[in-house]
């Protein structure tokens, strides 16, 4: 069974800092990786997708890369803000996608 | 980028009766459409996987009699919770895929959250 972990599970930081999220799956087959935001109550917005052939993906302060030897993603906030604060969510799949268990991220002012 | 509406966005109802919930692709065909469960402070649950004009592909544990799917056109596919008990309170999100034209991207609504008294 595919499973994908999100480490750390939860993340406090102040204003400014330059971050990293994990996100790591047991299958390294080619597929889609997607990093997503989710606002407490509130549904997804995609913030980046990296396709199979893709290694890395860039959208202002993010970064996303990915290392599908060894079945890593990671997210790379530079200069956060308050306003970066929310779970960020991975996701691994082509046809049908699985959800990392998330990390909670409170950017303090 | 693509657009993925639901309808409605937060219901409340008694146990035992029936909600539908609509998810519209507003900007594209959607040619599958995925339905997701999430239980708080837990990640996305595939539930189902339904493709315009066939039956929808149900993940293990979901129970197809009562989480009924119908994607009946290429821009809407509704979910229905039959029956619905206090278990089933969740959040509820959609998301769509135009893979006619070779692309696995999928574009998420933005969820219903149920709450079954």
């Amino acid at each position: 069974k595919q499973e994908v972990t999100q480490i750390p599970a939860a993340l406090s930081v102040p204003e400014g800092e330059n971050l990293v999220l994990n996100c790591s799956f047991t299958d390294s087959a080619i597929y889609n990786l997607q990093w997503f935001r989710q606002d407490p109550g509130k549904g997804l917005t995609s913030l980046l997708l990296i396709q199979s052939s893709q290694r890395e993906q860039t959208s202002g302060r993010l970064n996303a890369s990915l290392d599908k030897s060894s079945g890593r993603s990671t997210l790379y906030i530079a200069a956060s803000q308050p306003g970066d604060s929310a779970t960020y969510l991975c996701a691994h799949g082509t046809y049908k996608y699985i959800f990392g268990t998330g990390t909670r991220l409170k950017v303090l002012a | 980028g693509a657009v993925v509406s639901q309808h409605p966005s937060r219901v409340i109802c008694k146990s035992g009766t029936s909600v539908k919930i609509e998810c519209r692709s507003l900007d594209f065909q959607a040619t599958t459409m995925f339905w997701y469960r999430q239980f708080p402070k837990q990640s996305l649950m595939l539930m189902a996987t339904s493709n315009e004009g066939s039956k929808a592909t149900y993940e293990q544990g979901v129970e197809k009699d009562k989480f009924l799917i119908n994607h009946a056109s290429l821009t809407l596919s509704t979910l229905t919770v039959t029956s619905a008990h206090p278990e089933d309170s969740s959040f509820y999100i959609c998301s769509a895929s135009d893979l006619g034209r070779g692309e696995a991207t999928q574009y998420f609504g933005p969820g219903t959250r149920l709450l079954v008294l």
